[in-house]
């Protein structure tokens, strides 16, 4: 079965630093990847996708990842914090690529932004 | 396009008890999931509702039911209520079934068991 892993339940960073948060998942076959984000009493938000193609994904807000099939890993990076990036962020994939498969989540990384 | 939207917000009940959680989806998406955000478990799928027909459930015991309705709205019923049930539960809708589609999620309903 697949399983998605967050490495850190929990990372500070400065406003205007790097934002890394880790996800690696268990498949033999590549599955779909996403990166939730969930505020403050609010339901989750697509930040980004991938599917196929280009490995590098951009999404909302500035945020990106990038799908490593040997590392089966697909990190999220932000070049520059911001206060407002504080929030909660979930991996979270799609097994096997059939009709309605719900999504398979990791448990979450809280990111608190200090100034 | 209006959102995903749930009600109640909270819920407060006793064990034992039973209870109805709603979601209505957005306009024109026929799929609705039903997630547990439970305290350090993350998000457990629950359900899976298509066409008003139920597709697809996760590791939850029967006492989790829910329908679908013709407009695509959906209940979550939860019986025999249990402490352990408390948790924030979303409800999240899809344009279509292709697993690669975005699913759109609600705010949520917070319920409490005491």
């Amino acid at each position: 079965a697949q399983s998605v892993t967050q490495l850190g339940s929990h990372v500070s960073v400065s406003e205007g630093a790097l934002v890394l948060l880790r996800c690696n998942y268990s498949s033999s076959v590549p599955p779909y990847l996403f990166w939730y984000v969930q505020y403050p009493n609010q339901g989750l938000q697509l930040l980004l996708k991938y599917t196929t193609g280009a490995t590098l994904v951009k999404g909302i807000n500035g945020f990106e990842a990038e799908f490593k099939k040997s590392e089966t890993s697909f990190h999220l990076t932000k070049p520059s914090a911001h206060m407002s990036d504080a929030a909660e962020y979930f991996c979270a994939v799609s097994d096997l690529k059939q009709a309605g498969t719900a999504l398979i989540f990791g448990k979450g990384t809280t990111l608190s932004v200090s100034s | 396009e209006a959102g995903v939207t749930q009600s109640p917000t909270h819920l407060i009940k006793t064990r034992g008890q039973q209870v109805t959680l709603r979601c209505s989806p957005i306009s024109g998406h026929t799929s609705v999931y039903w997630y547990q955000q439970a305290l350090g478990l993350g998000l457990q799928f629950l359900l899976w509702y298509d066409e008003g027909e139920e597709r697809n459930r996760g590791n939850f015991p029967p006492r989790f039911s829910g329908r679908q309705f013709p407009n695509y709205s959906s209940e979550l019923n939860v019986n025999a209520l249990e402490l352990e049930d408390s948790a924030l539960y979303l409800c999240a809708s899809i344009r279509g079934r292709s697993s690669y589609n975005e699913q759109f999620f609600g705010p949520g309903t917070r319920l409490t068991v005491l």
